[in-house]
Protein backbone atom coordinates (compact mmCIF):
# COMPACT_ATOMS: atom_id res chain seq x y z
CA UNK A 1 0.00 0.00 0.00
CA UNK A 2 1.04 3.47 -1.09
CA UNK A 3 1.75 5.99 1.54
CA UNK A 4 -0.55 8.65 0.12
CA UNK A 5 -2.73 7.63 -2.41
CA UNK A 6 -4.98 9.97 -4.91
CA UNK A 7 -7.91 9.19 -7.31
CA UNK A 8 -6.29 8.52 -10.29
CA UNK A 9 -7.09 11.11 -12.93
CA UNK A 10 -7.20 12.60 -15.08
CA UNK A 11 -10.31 14.30 -14.39
CA UNK A 12 -12.56 16.81 -16.11
CA UNK A 13 -14.89 19.03 -15.43
CA UNK A 14 -16.59 21.59 -16.86
CA UNK A 15 -16.19 25.89 -15.89
CA UNK A 16 -17.99 26.85 -13.07
CA UNK A 17 -18.40 23.23 -11.62
CA UNK A 18 -17.05 21.63 -8.30
CA UNK A 19 -13.92 19.82 -8.77
CA UNK A 20 -13.49 16.82 -6.00
CA UNK A 21 -9.56 15.71 -5.47
CA UNK A 22 -9.51 12.78 -3.11
CA UNK A 23 -6.10 11.98 -1.13
CA UNK A 24 -5.72 9.03 1.79
CA UNK A 25 -2.78 8.38 3.87
CA UNK A 26 -1.39 5.58 5.46
CA UNK A 27 0.46 7.29 8.71
CA UNK A 28 -2.31 7.26 11.78
CA UNK A 29 0.26 9.56 13.29
CA UNK A 30 0.16 12.14 10.51
CA UNK A 31 -0.02 15.70 11.38
CA UNK A 32 -0.29 18.00 8.90
CA UNK A 33 -1.77 17.81 5.45
CA UNK A 34 -1.59 19.98 1.84
CA UNK A 35 -2.33 20.31 -1.26
CA UNK A 36 0.11 21.56 -3.96
CA UNK A 37 -0.97 23.19 -7.04
CA UNK A 38 1.84 22.22 -10.03
CA UNK A 39 1.32 23.84 -13.74
CA UNK A 40 3.32 22.02 -16.23
CA UNK A 41 6.83 22.15 -16.29
CA UNK A 42 6.70 24.43 -12.94
CA UNK A 43 7.27 23.50 -9.50
CA UNK A 44 4.64 22.98 -6.31
CA UNK A 45 2.54 26.19 -4.97
CA UNK A 46 1.08 25.61 -1.37
CA UNK A 47 -2.75 26.24 -2.19
CA UNK A 48 -4.04 24.81 1.33
CA UNK A 49 -2.95 23.00 4.67
CA UNK A 50 -5.01 21.77 7.31
CA UNK A 51 -3.88 20.43 10.65
CA UNK A 52 -7.54 19.31 12.83
CA UNK A 53 -10.36 17.22 11.42
CA UNK A 54 -13.11 19.48 9.39
CA UNK A 55 -13.09 22.04 6.65
CA UNK A 56 -11.15 24.79 6.01
CA UNK A 57 -12.12 27.38 3.61
CA UNK A 58 -9.84 29.75 1.81
CA UNK A 59 -11.95 31.55 -1.37
CA UNK A 60 -12.89 29.15 -3.67
CA UNK A 61 -10.66 26.01 -1.94
CA UNK A 62 -12.43 23.69 0.56
CA UNK A 63 -10.00 21.33 2.42
CA UNK A 64 -11.57 18.52 4.46
CA UNK A 65 -9.49 16.26 7.05
CA UNK A 66 -11.22 13.62 8.76
CA UNK A 67 -8.35 11.66 10.28
CA UNK A 68 -10.15 8.72 11.40
CA UNK A 69 -10.57 7.52 8.06
CA UNK A 70 -7.47 8.78 7.03
CA UNK A 71 -8.51 10.78 4.23
CA UNK A 72 -7.96 14.42 3.14
CA UNK A 73 -9.67 16.24 -0.23
CA UNK A 74 -9.70 19.15 -1.73
CA UNK A 75 -12.61 21.17 -3.11
CA UNK A 76 -12.73 23.65 -5.70
CA UNK A 77 -15.94 25.58 -6.58
CA UNK A 78 -16.76 27.23 -9.75
CA UNK A 79 -13.51 25.84 -11.36
CA UNK A 80 -11.85 27.74 -13.64
CA UNK A 81 -10.12 27.03 -16.84
CA UNK A 82 -6.88 28.43 -15.11
CA UNK A 83 -7.31 25.81 -12.47
CA UNK A 84 -6.12 23.48 -15.03
CA UNK A 85 -2.82 21.93 -13.35
CA UNK A 86 -1.65 18.86 -11.30
CA UNK A 87 -2.66 18.77 -7.27
CA UNK A 88 -0.32 17.33 -5.26
CA UNK A 89 -1.83 16.00 -1.70
CA UNK A 90 1.13 16.26 0.99
CA UNK A 91 0.75 14.27 4.11
CA UNK A 92 3.57 15.47 7.20
CA UNK A 93 4.38 12.40 8.84
CA UNK A 94 4.13 12.28 13.12
CA UNK A 95 7.12 11.30 15.02
CA UNK A 96 10.80 10.97 14.40
CA UNK A 97 9.46 11.87 10.59
CA UNK A 98 8.07 15.08 11.73
CA UNK A 99 8.78 17.59 9.08
CA UNK A 100 9.23 15.03 5.98
CA UNK A 101 6.96 15.35 3.24
CA UNK A 102 5.37 12.54 1.93
CA UNK A 103 3.63 13.80 -1.69
CA UNK A 104 1.09 11.19 -3.58
CA UNK A 105 1.04 11.04 -7.67
CA UNK A 106 -1.10 13.47 -8.31
CA UNK A 107 -4.35 13.96 -10.25
CA UNK A 108 -4.38 15.99 -13.00
CA UNK A 109 -7.20 18.51 -13.17
CA UNK A 110 -8.69 19.82 -16.58
CA UNK A 111 -11.34 22.80 -16.21
CA UNK A 112 -12.98 23.18 -19.89
CA UNK A 113 -15.22 26.37 -20.79
CA UNK B 1 9.48 39.30 0.41
CA UNK B 2 11.80 37.41 -1.23
CA UNK B 3 10.42 33.73 -2.18
CA UNK B 4 12.94 31.06 -2.23
CA UNK B 5 15.23 30.67 -5.07
CA UNK B 6 17.38 27.94 -6.73
CA UNK B 7 19.97 27.82 -9.22
CA UNK B 8 21.15 26.80 -11.84
CA UNK B 9 17.58 26.49 -14.16
CA UNK B 10 19.09 23.94 -16.27
CA UNK B 11 21.88 21.22 -16.27
CA UNK B 12 23.26 18.89 -18.30
CA UNK B 13 25.75 16.34 -17.50
CA UNK B 14 27.54 13.48 -18.27
CA UNK B 15 27.25 10.54 -16.56
CA UNK B 16 30.02 9.88 -13.57
CA UNK B 17 29.95 13.47 -13.21
CA UNK B 18 29.26 15.61 -10.10
CA UNK B 19 26.70 18.27 -9.62
CA UNK B 20 25.77 20.92 -7.01
CA UNK B 21 22.26 22.66 -7.09
CA UNK B 22 21.83 25.58 -4.63
CA UNK B 23 19.23 27.17 -2.74
CA UNK B 24 18.35 30.03 -0.76
CA UNK B 25 14.93 29.97 0.87
CA UNK B 26 12.03 32.63 2.09
CA UNK B 27 13.01 35.24 4.24
CA UNK B 28 12.78 34.58 8.35
CA UNK B 29 12.64 30.35 7.23
CA UNK B 30 15.51 28.56 8.82
CA UNK B 31 15.23 24.98 7.49
CA UNK B 32 15.38 23.92 3.64
CA UNK B 33 14.61 20.50 2.15
CA UNK B 34 15.38 18.70 -1.17
CA UNK B 35 13.03 16.32 -3.30
CA UNK B 36 13.44 14.53 -6.28
CA UNK B 37 10.43 14.97 -8.92
CA UNK B 38 11.00 12.27 -11.55
CA UNK B 39 8.36 13.21 -14.85
CA UNK B 40 4.71 12.36 -13.52
CA UNK B 41 5.78 11.60 -10.45
CA UNK B 42 4.86 13.23 -7.19
CA UNK B 43 8.72 14.68 -5.03
CA UNK B 44 10.14 12.67 -3.38
CA UNK B 45 12.28 13.32 -0.29
CA UNK B 46 15.77 13.60 -0.22
CA UNK B 47 16.65 14.96 3.24
CA UNK B 48 16.23 18.13 5.24
CA UNK B 49 18.86 20.83 7.14
CA UNK B 50 18.77 22.52 9.73
CA UNK B 51 20.53 24.27 11.99
CA UNK B 52 23.44 23.33 9.38
CA UNK B 53 22.83 19.90 10.34
CA UNK B 54 21.11 16.66 8.31
CA UNK B 55 17.80 16.50 10.54
CA UNK B 56 16.26 13.57 8.63
CA UNK B 57 17.06 11.60 4.95
CA UNK B 58 14.97 9.70 2.60
CA UNK B 59 15.64 6.62 1.03
CA UNK B 60 18.32 8.03 -1.16
CA UNK B 61 22.12 6.73 -1.29
CA UNK B 62 24.93 8.20 -0.28
CA UNK B 63 25.85 9.47 -3.55
CA UNK B 64 23.48 12.61 -2.64
CA UNK B 65 24.65 14.89 -0.01
CA UNK B 66 24.25 17.92 1.07
CA UNK B 67 24.95 21.26 3.44
CA UNK B 68 23.44 24.05 5.10
CA UNK B 69 25.44 27.31 5.70
CA UNK B 70 25.27 29.93 8.17
CA UNK B 71 22.98 31.79 6.45
CA UNK B 72 20.51 29.30 6.06
CA UNK B 73 21.29 28.80 2.31
CA UNK B 74 21.72 25.21 1.17
CA UNK B 75 23.58 22.84 -1.50
CA UNK B 76 22.89 19.65 -2.42
CA UNK B 77 25.45 17.61 -4.46
CA UNK B 78 25.18 14.55 -6.10
CA UNK B 79 27.90 12.79 -7.02
CA UNK B 80 28.81 9.47 -10.01
CA UNK B 81 25.89 10.80 -11.99
CA UNK B 82 23.33 7.89 -13.53
CA UNK B 83 21.06 8.26 -16.66
CA UNK B 84 18.23 7.99 -13.32
CA UNK B 85 19.34 11.05 -11.80
CA UNK B 86 17.58 13.45 -14.19
CA UNK B 87 14.77 14.97 -12.67
CA UNK B 88 13.26 18.10 -11.32
CA UNK B 89 15.44 18.99 -8.13
CA UNK B 90 12.96 21.40 -5.73
CA UNK B 91 14.35 22.61 -2.88
CA UNK B 92 11.67 23.92 0.22
CA UNK B 93 11.97 26.27 2.77
CA UNK B 94 9.93 26.31 6.09
CA UNK B 95 10.35 26.98 9.83
CA UNK B 96 10.94 24.38 12.33
CA UNK B 97 8.36 25.47 14.70
CA UNK B 98 4.62 25.23 13.42
CA UNK B 99 2.79 22.86 10.72
CA UNK B 100 5.90 22.64 8.21
CA UNK B 101 4.23 24.57 5.52
CA UNK B 102 7.17 23.89 2.92
CA UNK B 103 7.09 26.96 0.50
CA UNK B 104 9.03 24.80 -3.19
CA UNK B 105 11.36 27.51 -5.24
CA UNK B 106 11.43 27.03 -9.16
CA UNK B 107 13.32 23.96 -9.57
CA UNK B 108 16.59 22.67 -10.87
CA UNK B 109 15.96 20.58 -14.48
CA UNK B 110 19.26 18.15 -14.22
CA UNK B 111 19.66 15.75 -17.48
CA UNK B 112 21.86 13.22 -17.42
CA UNK B 113 23.57 12.06 -20.74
Amino acid sequence: QKEVEQNSGPLSVPEGAIASLNCTYSDRGSQSFFWYRQYSGKSPELIMFIYSNGDKEDGRFTAQLNKASQYVSLLIRDSQPSDSATYLCAVNAGGTSYGKLTFGQGTILTVHP
Amino acid sequence: DAGVTQSPTHLIKTRGQQVTLRCSPKSGHDTVSWYQQALGQGPQFIFQYYEEEERQRGNFPDRFSGHQFPNYSSELNVNALLLGDSALYLCASSLIAGFYEQYFGPGTRLTVT
